[in-house]
């Protein structure tokens, strides 16, 4: 089945202690993405990867990392979480960043303490 | 990418056609109108989109001005499953790589 999987799908975790949350998908998509969903903002892009190694910012980076050292994965990284990243996360994915239909995870929502 | 406005919410009732509205006043001519829907916190579903022709797919149909700078979303026949937050976006050619999300209407179904 075409997926983009998320793990873990739910994390409570304290300020500072750095945190992994894994994304991938199995449609060989160029394009892959990150976004975050916080109450009457809607959703917001952290960061975005065209393809293997190549990756950029989008609207909201700081306090993120991200990696594509393969074409299936695109760990979003919390180097030191602070309570303004609880927030519910989700990797998205397309053949091409111009391709109509990008396909979302099932949400990651994470909480600081 | 042009600014999009959209009622907060909207009620329809079961079997009857649901239309959403949207509006890119600002909209230019390289900036496609996309439909998104969002059920329950879940990761967002592509719906449609379109340029300047009116578009249908197995979900929903896009109805776009002559002028583009508004469009309706139908959904046909609406059902309880179609219960969720609409994003319509515009996104500019050159700028694929981000797709701004507002903060959508949210239609409800009512039975």
């Amino acid at each position: 089945e075409a997926q983009v999987t998320q793990n873990p799908r739910y994390l409570i975790t304290v300020t500072g202690k750095k945190l992994t949350v894994t994304c991938s998908q199995n449609m060989n998509h160029e394009y892959m993405s990150w976004y975050r969903q916080d109450p009457g903002l809607g959703l917001r892009q952290i960061y975005y990867s065209m393809n293997v190694e190549v990756t950029d910012k989008g609207d909201v980076p700081e306090g993120y990392k991200v990696s594509r050292k393969e074409k299936r994965n695109f760990p979003l990284i919390l180097e030191s979480p602070s309570p303004n990243q609880t927030s519910l996360y989700f990797c998205a994915s397309s053949l091409y960043a111009w391709t109509e239909e990008q396909y979302f995870g099932p949400g990651t929502r994470l909480t600081v303490t | 990418d042009a600014k999009t406005t959209q009622p907060t919410s909207m009620d329809c009732a079961e079997g009857r056609a649901a239309n959403l509205p949207c509006n890119h006043s600002t909209i230019s001519g390289n900036e496609y109108v996309y439909w998104y829907r969002q059920i329950h916190s879940q990761g967002p579903q592509y719906i449609i989109h379109g340029l300047k022709n009116n578009e249908t797919n197995e979900m929903a149909s896009l109805i776009i001005t002559e002028d583009r700078k508004s469009s309706t979303l139908i959904l046909p026949h609406a059902t309880l499953r179609d219960t969720a937050v609409y994003y319509c976006i515009v996104r500019v050619r050159p700028e694929f790589e981000k797709l701004t999300f507002g903060t959508g209407t949210r239609l409800t179904i009512i039975p």
